[in-house]
């Protein structure tokens, strides 16, 4: 199957800071999720993002599909952005990776 | 709904025993998919609806797992004679074109096996 890896595995940041998170893909796929996990345990979609750069208020997404990775930017990062990170490749199915974990101090 | 709704939210079994948890994906969605989550690690497929078929069940980690979907709606995950390694949330996410939309997750059922 794909594999699909995160880095950082973690990442403590100051509020305001910003943030990179890369994931990177051993194959081709046909598209690509982020999902942020709060403290809840609640999985919520950020972006749907085969190709190309989206954003979305403070987040924005970027995946380079013939190079095969996808970043995730946090500008001026706010305590409710603490969880945990996961991006997703698409094939019908969802290969998930092991995820960054974010914290956010005030 | 507006959402995937999955219940119940948490669920406490003794080991040997049998649970069956729900999933009703949001309306309209034709594709369903069943996800296990361990303790610090990523959502594992588990099992694939398309309507009331099922098309991938190649994650389900034993056959004591069970998976239907009868009318092509609702959704249930039967787990028989669980054992403690079956502790973990299970996720259930829905979406319209599978491949070309995004999946929307419920918020889980996290299963305690003692």
């Amino acid at each position: 199957g794909i594999q699909v890896e995160q880095s950082p595995p973690d990442l403590i940041l100051q509020e305001g800071a910003n943030s990179t998170l890369r994931c990177n893909f051993s194959d081709s796929v046909n598209n690509l999720q982020w999902f942020h996990q709060n403290p809840w345990g609640q999985l919520i979609n950020l972006f749907y993002i085969p190709s190309g750069t989206k954003q979305n208020g403070r987040l924005s997404a970027t995946t380079v599909a013939t190079e095969r990775y996808s970043l995730l930017y946090i500008s001026s990062s706010q305590t409710t952005d603490s969880g945990v990170y996961f991006c997703a490749v698409v094939d019908y199915k969802l290969s998930f990776g092991a995820g960054t974990t974010v914290t956010v101090r005030a | 709904g507006a959402g995937v709704s999955q219940s119940p939210r948490y669920k406490v079994a003794k080991r040997g025993q049998d649970v069956a948890l729900r999933c009703d994906p949001i309306s309209g969605h034709v594709s369903l998919f069943w996800y296990q989550q361990a303790l610090g690690q990523g959502p594992e497929f588990l099992t694939y609806f398309q309507n009331e078929a099922q098309l991938d069940k190649s994650g389900l980690p034993s056959d004591r797992f069970f998976a239907e979907r009868p009318e092509g709606s609702v959704s249930t995950l039967k787990i028989q004679r669980t054992q403690q390694e079956d502790s973990a949330v299970y996720l259930c996410a829905s979406t319209l074109l599978v491949g070309d939309q995004p999946q929307h997750f419920g918020d889980g059922t996290r299963l305690s096996i003692l």
